[in-house]
């Protein structure tokens, strides 16, 4: 069965510098994975997806993921942190067949002025 | 184009009340989800359905729990007789098919508080 571990439960980044929150995933087939993140009061909305084509996914926002089969991992990264990037961020797994969308434990992060 | 709308947005109930929550997903999606999500954990799948049959309702605590989608548009999902646990975030969401590949379209989400 798939699953993801979301390594850090909470991240603070001062603004400017870079944003690294990680994701491992496991998957008996060949995972779909993705970035959901969610601002206060506000519903969840899809960064990113890697569906096995480039291993390097870009997103909105200035973030992007590295797909690495050999680690199992799925690490958001951004250069530069902003004040609004402030947020709760989840890794979500999915698998061909069984079409369940399986969400992490979510790692917040905190953007220090 | 429309969100997907859910209410009410905030419910709060006794326990071993009964509540019901309401959605309406995006035009035209066939599948629609039903998450929970407990404070401090992520989104727990609940119910899948396509159009209006279920795909998926292995999380959902059937003694309690049910739902339905009407017609394979709106979706209710209902809770009776309520327990502290139940205190959450019901999440919905739909997406325009069922692959594994889907975007998902999340409401505002309806934040239930059990006394």
């Amino acid at each position: 069965a798939q699953s993801v571990t979301q390594l850090d439960s909470h991240v603070s980044v001062s603004e400017g510098t870079p944003v690294l929150l990680r994701c491992n995933y496991s998957s008996s087939y060949s995972p779909s994975l993705f970035w959901y993140v969610q601002h206060p009061n506000k519903g969840l909305q899809l960064l990113l997806k890697y569906t096995s084509a480039a291993t390097l996914v870009k997103g909105i926002n200035g973030f992007e993921a590295e797909f690495k089969k050999s680690e199992t991992s799925f690490h958001l990264t951004k250069p530069s942190a902003h004040m609004s990037d402030a947020a709760e961020y989840f890794c979500v797994v999915s698998e061909t067949g069984t079409y369940k969308y399986i969400f992490g434990t979510g790692t917040r992060l905190k953007v220090l002025a | 184009e429309a969100g997907v709308a859910q209410s009410p947005r905030y419910k709060i109930i006794e326990k071993r009340q009964s509540v019901a929550f309401w959605c309406n997903p995006i035009s035209g999606h066939a599948t629609l989800y039903w998450y929970q999500q407990i404070l401090g954990q992520g989104p727990k799948l609940l119910i899948q359905f396509q159009n209006n049959g279920v795909v998926d309702d292995s999380q959902l605590p059937k003694d309690r729990f049910s739902a339905e989608r009407l017609k394979g548009v709106d979706s209710t999902l209902k809770i009776q007789p309520a327990k502290l646990e139940d205190s959450a975030v019901y999440l919905c969401a739909s997406s325009l098919g069922a692959s594994a590949n889907e975007k998902l379209f999340f409401g505002s989400g309806t934040q239930l508080s059990v006394l």
